[in-house]
């Protein structure tokens, strides 16, 4: 079965540090793509950056990146000089030829002034 | 462009009513997937349709429902409410062919049911 594991339910840092997110996934399949979503307290989900599994270059968006290990199927999440804004409940999620998005729990990210 | 609009955003049911969702998807997005989310159980996929067809289901019962129109706007229903089904239902969508698969997710519809 296709699972996404977070294994942080909660994470906080001060404003202006570097945090990562950890996320780990389990396919049987090749091709697949990989996405780490944003839901403020507003409640609005938000698509935060995407990975291509064909790809090797790893994917980044101004302050986001993420460290994409295919072989080890772990999908990680890195935010730079974090800011109050960035405090949400951040889920990562696959989505393979079955057109089904597999979400992880999530972890809460609280970021502290 | 416009975002994915759902409608209502908020809806309070009696136990053992049917109601009706309603989602809107970004222009020129064939595919809309459905979620319900609770504090229990985090995100369920409940059903993606793709150009008016279902293309997968999620493990939800049959009191769950959807369709999909020839404009792309999809409904969901949920018939005999139980006060399970109290949840935030979201709605995404997306180009739905490869590589388009990133997910544009809506605001919501909290259902309550009492």
């Amino acid at each position: 079965a296709q699972t996404v594991t977070q294994s942080q339910p909660e994470m906080s840092v001060q404003e202006a540090e570097t945090v990562t997110l950890s996320c780990t996934y389990d396919t049987s399949e090749n091709n697949y793509y990989l996405f780490w979503y944003k839901q403020p307290p507003s409640r609005q989900m938000i698509l935060v950056i995407r990975q291509e599994a064909y790809k090797q270059q790893n994917a980044t968006e101004n302050r986001f990146s993420v460290n994409f290990q295919k072989a080890a199927k772990s999908f990680s999440l890195k935010i730079s000089d974090s800011q109050l804004g960035d405090t949400a409940m951040y889920f990562c999620a696959f989505i393979d030829s079955n057109y089904q998005l597999i979400w992880g729990a999530g972890t809460k990210l609280i970021i502290k002034p | 462009k416009a975002g994915v609009t759902q409608t209502p955003r908020y809806l309070i049911k009696t136990r053992g009513q049917q109601v009706t969702l309603s989602c809107s998807p970004i222009s020129g997005h064939r595919s809309v997937s459905w979620y319900q989310q609770t504090p229990g159980q985090g995100l369920q996929f409940l059903f993606e349709y793709f150009s008016e067809t279902q293309r997968n289901k999620g493990n939800f019962p049959g009191r769950f429902s959807g369709r999909q129109f020839s404009n792309s706007r999809s409904e969901m229903n949920v018939s005999t409410l139980e006060l399970g089904d109290s949840a935030l239902y979201l709605c995404a969508s997306s180009l739905g062919v490869e590589p388009n698969y990133e997910q544009y997710f809506g605001p919501g519809t909290r259902l309550t049911v009492t």
